[in-house]
């Protein structure tokens, strides 16, 4: 079975500064995909980022950036000029290839401070 | 990407009474995912529901508990049975919605207090 780790359960961080989440995996797939979802208190999940496993360039959306090493089973997101409405939950995710249903980890709660 | 819309948002339920939580997508899917997510704890998956075929339940859930239905391929329910305030939970329904992207859009969470 497939576990995700996140070591963090809270971290804070003042706005404009950069804030980097960590998540770990285990799975003994070759194929899958990795996620970030957010969870502000409206309880909405929102997707921030999504990597590929057979990508070996990092996926990047705006501020929002990941660390994927694969070798190392590991998948970091990392938030550039944090903002007071990056506020909120963050969930790692794995989803095995073809299979499609998706595993999250405890999640890190992270607060942005003014 | 799809909408995805659950009732009720919220409930107050009495001990012993079973409730349907609805799950409407305004698009064709063809994959549903029913969550979990407990006070304060991380997501976990009840069942997979694809249109045309039985649930698969995950380790820890059954259907006598959790029956769910999929008549089509924009609607789900997911039904609470016998409810105990152990069953106090978010429940999210989830959709694959964007072909071949592989990424679930969620609905906004059915909050569920059973006293």
């Amino acid at each position: 079975a497939q576990t995700v780790t996140q070591s963090q359960p809270e971290m804070s961080v003042q706005e404009a500064e950069t804030v980097t989440l960590s998540c770990t995996y285990d799975t003994s797939e070759s194929n899958y995909y990795l996620f970030w979802y957010k969870q502000p208190p409206s309880r909405q999940m929102i997707l921030v980022i999504r990597q590929e496993a057979y990508k070996q360039q990092n996926a990047t959306e705006n501020r929002f950036s990941v660390n994927f090493q694969k070798a190392a089973k590991s998948f970091s997101l990392k938030i550039s000029d944090s903002q007071l409405g990056d506020t909120a939950m963050y969930f790692c995710a794995f989803m095995k290839h073809e299979v499609l249903d998706m595993r999250f980890g405890a999640g890190t709660r992270l607060t942005v401070k003014p | 990407s799809a909408v995805i819309s659950q009732k009720p948002s919220r409930d107050i339920c009495q001990r012993g009474t079973s409730l349907t939580i609805q799950c409407q997508v305004d698009s064709q899917v063809t994959m549903m995912f029913w969550y979990r997510q407990q006070p304060g704890q991380s997501l976990t998956l009840i069942a997979t529901a694809n249109q045309g075929s039985e649930a698969t339940y995950e380790s820890g859930f059954v259907i006598d508990k959790f029956p769910i239905s999929r008549p089509n391929l924009t609607f789900s329910t997911l039904t609470v049975s016998n409810m105990s305030p152990e069953d106090s939970s978010i429940y999210l329904c989830s959709a694959l919605t964007a072909s071949g992207a592989n990424v679930l859009t969620f609905g906004a969470g059915s909050r569920l207090t059973v006293l």
